[in-house]
């Protein structure tokens, strides 16, 4: 069973960092392009960062450029986000997100989410 | 990047009733879109990629078409099940992803 599970979601002050962390069983890890996928309280789903397979690019939504960094570690299966100079409009629920394209076959694997709260 | 506009925002059906859900987007995708059910508390759940082919495991009730910028979901008869939000994705800008805003069925 293909298994994503983050941590290091919690409350931060704005200005404030943290680092979310996703472990991935399963799965050939490697193979997959890794993402962080965000929902924002009574909003829809908006992508954030994507990791390539051997961690060689990395693709950052506009507004997180520069603040978040996406990485992953191939031989622990982990994927993780560290986030700095976080405001509330990074309140979300962040989830990790595999995916992979076999010829023309979309398969992927989503995380249950890890809430992060930016507050005073 | 690549504007994902889905419409309606809502949608009210009585179960057993055909639902049809559409998406827009800002420029070409070809056929590199995907439909995915998110229910509250659970993980989105993929339903359609390639712009018409089921994801393993999904009822045959669940039909997408179109091509270029016009797509469209399609749930013929609507169990309890289905009442959830649902969205478009493009994965054509491969990997700057983006999503629609949601379409929610709700039950009438």
């Amino acid at each position: 069973e293909v298994q994503l599970v983050e941590s290091g979601g919690g409350l931060v002050q704005p200005g404030g960092s943290l680092r979310l962390s996703c472990a991935a069983s399963g799965l050939t890890f490697s193979n997959y392009w890794m993402s962080w996928v965000r929902q924002a309280p009574g909003k829809g789903l908006e992508w954030v960062a994507t990791i390539k397979q051997d961690g060689s690019e990395e693709y950052y939504l506009d507004s997180v450029r520069g603040r978040f960094t996406i990485s992953r570690d191939n031989a622990r299966n982990s994927l993780s986000l560290q986030m700095n100079s976080l405001t509330a409009e990074d309140t979300a629920v962040y989830s990790c997100w595999g995916v992979v394209l076999m010829g023309p076959h979309f398969f992927d694997y989503w995380g249950q989410g890890t809430l992060v709260t930016v507050s005073s | 990047e690549i504007v994902m506009t889905q419409s309606p925002a809502t949608l009210s059906v009585s179960p057993g009733e055909r639902a049809t859900l559409s998406c827009r987007a800002s420029q070409s995708v070809s056929s590199n879109l995907g439909w995915y059910q998110h229910q509250p508390g659970q993980a989105p759940r993929l339903l359609i990629y390639g712009a018409s082919t089921r994801a393993t495991g999904v009822p045959a009730r669940f039909s997408g078409s179109g091509s270029g910028t016009e797509f469209t979901l399609t749930i013929s008869s609507l169990q309890s099940e289905d009442f959830a939000v649902y969205y478009c994705h493009q994965y054509n800008k491969w990997p700057s992803w983006t999503f629609g805003q949601g379409t929610k069925v709700e039950i009438k």
